[in-house]
């Protein structure tokens, strides 16, 4: 799977959009981002996935640039439950055994 | 739906003891789960891959006698620290693909502390 980076952590205030940052230079044709969070001492939670498109859900907007190189997560709204770190992986989403390979991710914190 | 549990959430042991630690897929059937370790201001570490009804697959520098996995049904997969040392202390993460699917769900995770 394609090497993903991203920055140590960041801060965000209270109310604002948080637009986390990931670099995949790498990245295959056949990869999509995926983007998991983990909240202190809880298990990694699913957030959004995508190939080339841009997608959006309940939780947060993924951009993907053209050339597919970087992406950027964004939480439109951020609360002080969005306080986590923020792994963006990239792998090739095909049915069978698909091991995620987890990076050091950011680090976000949401500020009163 | 895609509901991964693991118990117990909490664990301590005695240095030399083995412990046991159960992930379950509720609401889903899932032929491969995986199982992490964390250990505190890291990443997660993948140890295994358990594919049910054979043996699991561990990555390199895991112990697999150290570290027995049981995978024997659709919605269970079982970790068994054995002879645990305090440097096992850890926080163990399972993950469930449902059949069908790649996509992933991983459990609240099982904090074990050897004393």
């Amino acid at each position: 799977d394609a090497k993903t980076t991203q920055p140590t952590s960041m801060d965000c205030a209270e109310g604002r959009a948080a637009n986390l940052p990931c670099n995949h230079s790498t990245i295959s044709g056949n990869e999509y981002v995926y983007w998991y969070r983990q909240i202190h001492s809880q298990g990694p939670q699913y957030i959004i996935h995508g190939l080339k498109n841009n997608e959006t859900n309940e939780m947060a907007s993924l951009i993907i640039t053209e050339d597919r190189k970087s992406s950027t997560l964004i939480l439109p709204h951020a609360t002080l439950r969005d306080t986590a770190v923020y792994y963006c992986i990239v792998r090739v989403a095909q049915l069978g055994a698909q091991k995620l390979v987890f990076g050091q991710g950011t680090r976000l914190t949401i500020n009163p | 739906g895609a509901v991964v549990s693991q118990h117990p959430s909490r664990v301590i042991c005695k240095s030399g003891t083995s412990v046991k630690i159960e992930c379950r897929s509720l609401d889903f059937q899932a032929t491969t789960m995986f199982w992490y370790r964390q250990f505190p201001k890291q990443s997660l570490m993948l140890m295994a891959t358990s594919n049910e009804g054979s043996k699991a697959t561990y990555e390199q520098g895991v112990e697999k006698d150290k570290f027995l996995i049981n995978h024997a049904s659709l919605t269970l997969s079982t970790l068994t620290v054995t002879s645990a040392h305090p440097e096992d202390s850890s926080f163990y993460i399972c993950s469930a693909i449902r059949t069908g699917s790649p996509e992933q769900y991983f459990g609240p995770g099982t904090r074990l502390t050897v004393t």
